[in-house]
């Protein structure tokens, strides 16, 4: 299963975008890229899935470029209310799940 | 629709003793996981059911913690005796029987202090 780097931790301000990029260097061809959010004392949600180019939903949109080594979760304007720890993951649709250490946004005032 | 539901919320013990946790999923979804989350660390996967039949407990320690998911529907976790190292929060999920995405519904977790 592919491993995924991401930074431990990242701090913005209320109304930026914020981007959070993911490494997965040996992400293989029928891995899927899956982001979850995180709030303290809640399980992880489902945020947004893609295998390559570009997805958006309501929520976020999930940046892949051609070689898939990587991955860019964009939350647009950001509240206080996404302070949370954000995973990263690939694995095959429906298959194992192996969550990171994941990356701390913290959102300011 | 009804989420995962988990009971207890927050249990402490002390060390050796033996602890159990409940988990009843969303009606309907065939694949139940646990995962064990000590603070700071993303979830770790301990066990994954389809159905009643195991599909995954490379990771579950089986000399102290024991699952089951006998009529396939809610799952019990056990862990007989406990130690010190088995704080954590303790994560269920389910996934519908056929979802081709990654999207696994997690419960709110049963924290477990051992004392």
């Amino acid at each position: 299963l592919a491993k995924t780097t991401q930074p431990i931790s990242m701090d913005s301000y209320e109304g930026q975008e914020v981007n959070i990029t993911c490494s997965h260097n040996n992400i293989a061809t029928n891995d899927y890229i899956t982001w979850y959010q995180q709030f303290p004392s809640q399980g992880p949600r489902f945020i947004i899935q893609g295998y390559k180019t570009k997805v958006t939903n309501e929520v976020a949109s999930l940046f892949i470029p051609a070689d898939r080594k990587s991955s860019t979760l964009s939350l647009p304007r950001v509240s206080l209310s996404d302070t949370a720890v954000y995973y990263c993951l690939v694995g095959g649709s429906g298959g194992k799940l192996i969550f990171g250490q994941g990356t701390e946004l913290s959102v300011k005032p | 629709e009804a989420g995962v539901a988990q009971s207890p919320r927050y249990k402490i013990i002390e060390k050796r003793q033996s602890v159990a946790f409940w988990c009843n999923p969303i009606s309907g979804h065939a694949t139940l996981y646990w995962y064990q989350q000590i603070l700071g660390q993303g979830p770790k996967l301990l066990i994954q059911f389809q159905n009643n039949g195991v599909v995954d407990d490379s990771q579950l320690p089986k000399d102290r913690f024991s699952a089951e998911r006998l009529k396939g529907v809610d799952s019990t976790l056990k862990i007989q005796p406990a130690k010190l190292e088995d704080s954590a929060v303790y994560l269920c999920a389910s996934v519908p029987t056929r979802s081709s995405y990654n999207e696994q519904f997690f419960g709110p977790g049963t924290r477990l202090t051992v004392l």
